[in-house]
């Protein structure tokens, strides 16, 4: 399989304030995602950005397909940014998709 | 636009007995997914299947079967529940799109919350 390592694997932010959470996979991928599970435990998507930079209001994401590694930027984070963030690649259509450990984030008003 | 929906959202059953958790997607995508979700582990991906009566292994199949005769559809069964088996349970769907697949965005379903006491 393909190792995903996420980091860091909590975080603690006051209201406000920025963020970077980092993924690292360990094989060529050709899908990469980024979800948010909320504190109800579902999962929402965010990103789908298997290389380049994208944006969605306070979040962007960046991938670099050759270097192996993704970054989530969470700015002017808000307590409903609360939760787990995920990083879930593939290696080709279809295929399984491995999910990292997450990022436990903590927004505190 | 009903999505992807998973039934029960909640059981509890018993070692030994026979469980099988429901899926349904509306969007007719070929793919669907499997995973279950522990505390120290993320998501780890149990069966998929590319189209109807195609499926394969995921990472941790063992006390597992699924089955595919309509598109829409990919019930997950457990034959002999175990206690090891507690967990959530998140189907998915996907449909590749484009030469080389350049779009494969997996979405998921809400979770079944499954206790084997």
């Amino acid at each position: 399989g393909i190792q995903v390592e996420q980091s860091p694997p909590d975080l603690i932010l006051q209201e406000g304030a920025n963020s970077t959470l980092r993924c690292n996979f360990s094989d060529s991928v050709n899908n990469l995602q980024w979800f948010h599970q909320n504190p109800w435990g579902q999962l929402i998507n965010l990103f789908y950005i298997p290389s380049g930079t994208k944006q969605n209001g306070r979040l962007s994401a960046t991938t670099v397909a050759t270097e192996r590694y993704s970054l989530l930027y969470i700015s002017s984070s808000q307590t409903t940014d609360s939760g787990v963030y995920f990083c879930a690649v593939a290696r080709a259509a279809g295929n399984q998709f491995y999910f990292g450990t997450g990022t436990s984030l903590t927004v505190i008003p | 636009d009903a999505g992807i929906t998973q039934s029960p959202r909640y059981k509890i059953t018993e070692t030994g007995r026979q469980v099988t958790l429901m899926c349904h997607q509306t969007w007719s995508h070929s793919y669907m997914f499997w995973y279950r979700q522990d505390l120290g582990h993320g998501l780890r991906l149990i069966y998929y299947s590319a189209a109807a009566d195609i499926t394969d292994k995921g990472e941790v199949p063992d006390g597992y079967v699924v089955s595919r005769s309509k598109t829409e559809n990919f019930p997950l069964t457990l034959e002999s529940a175990t206690r090891s088996q507690t967990s959530v349970y998140f189907c998915a769907s996907s449909e590749p799109q484009g030469f080389g697949v350049t779009y494969n965005e997996q979405f998921f379903g809400p979770g079944t919350r499954l206790t084997v006491l």
